[in-house]
């Protein structure tokens, strides 16, 4: 069973860098056609795409944010690290990480971490 | 704006159908398999059907996909009051280089 946890600061300060922390279970990042994935969603709103890494280290960020966004990954402690510089307040709401594979679901994001809360506010 | 256009709002009365759509182009809809996710109130998203018209393993047969060229849509029969949600489509994006969501649609089950 695939399960996903994120974790990171509740509030951040606007200018500061958010770092989240996806850790996981029930797969590895070491298989081929996998991925996981960073989904936020601002209070309200709809789901937006941030980025993604693949066993690879296939690398992909929303053209919208890609200058302020880092995705790395650990293989040994089953984590995905997603860094955002220059936080503003409209950065603020609940951010997802999310498993992908190419093979049984075509990319979709198959398993979802319950999410994690962040306010960017001074 | 969302790259993929949804209605923002569907309803239907308990026991009827309903039909969500989801509008994209040639680089997204039109070149890729699409994925719906349906997210209740204050929970994370599920995936509901992928590749177009698939249910992953626990997703009653009252939820199909379908597509045709670069639109996609959601249909759901039987409505139930559990059914009442937000429902994304999403696929890949050849422009963008990733994937994209639509705006969602929130379903009220009247």
């Amino acid at each position: 069973q695939i399960t996903l946890n994120e974790s990171g600061p509740t509030l951040v300060k606007p200018t500061q860098t958010l770092t989240l922390t996806c850790t996981f279970s029930g797969f590895s990042l070491k298989s081929s056609g996998v991925g996981v994935g960073w989904i936020r969603q601002p209070p309200g709103k709809a789901l937006e795409w941030l980025a993604l890494i693949y066993w690879d280290d296939d690398e992909r960020y929303s053209p919208s944010l890609g200058s302020r966004l880092s995705i790395t990954k650990d293989t040994s402690r089953n984590q995905v690290v997603l860094k955002m510089t220059n936080v503003e307040p409209v950065d603020t709401g609940t951010y997802y990480c999310a498993h992908t594979d190419y093979g049984d679901y075509d990319r979709a994001f198959d398993s979802w971490g319950q999410g994690t809360p962040v306010t960017v506010s001074s | 704006q969302s790259v993929l256009t949804q209605p923002p709002s569907a309803s239907g009365t308990p026991g009827r159908s309903v039909t969500i759509s989801c509008s994209g182009s040639s680089s997204n809809v039109g070149s890729y398999t699409v994925h719906w996710y349906q997210q209740l109130p204050r929970t994370a998203p599920k995936l509901l059907i992928h590749s177009n018209n698939l249910r992953p393993s626990g997703v009653p047969d009252r939820f199909s996909g379908s597509k045709s060229g670069t639109s996609a849509s959601l249909d759901i029969s039987g409505l139930q009051s559990e059914d009442e949600a937000d429902y994304y489509c999403a696929t890949w994006d050849d422009t963008l280089k990733g994937p994209v969501f639509g705006g969602g649609t929130k379903l009220t089950v009247l």
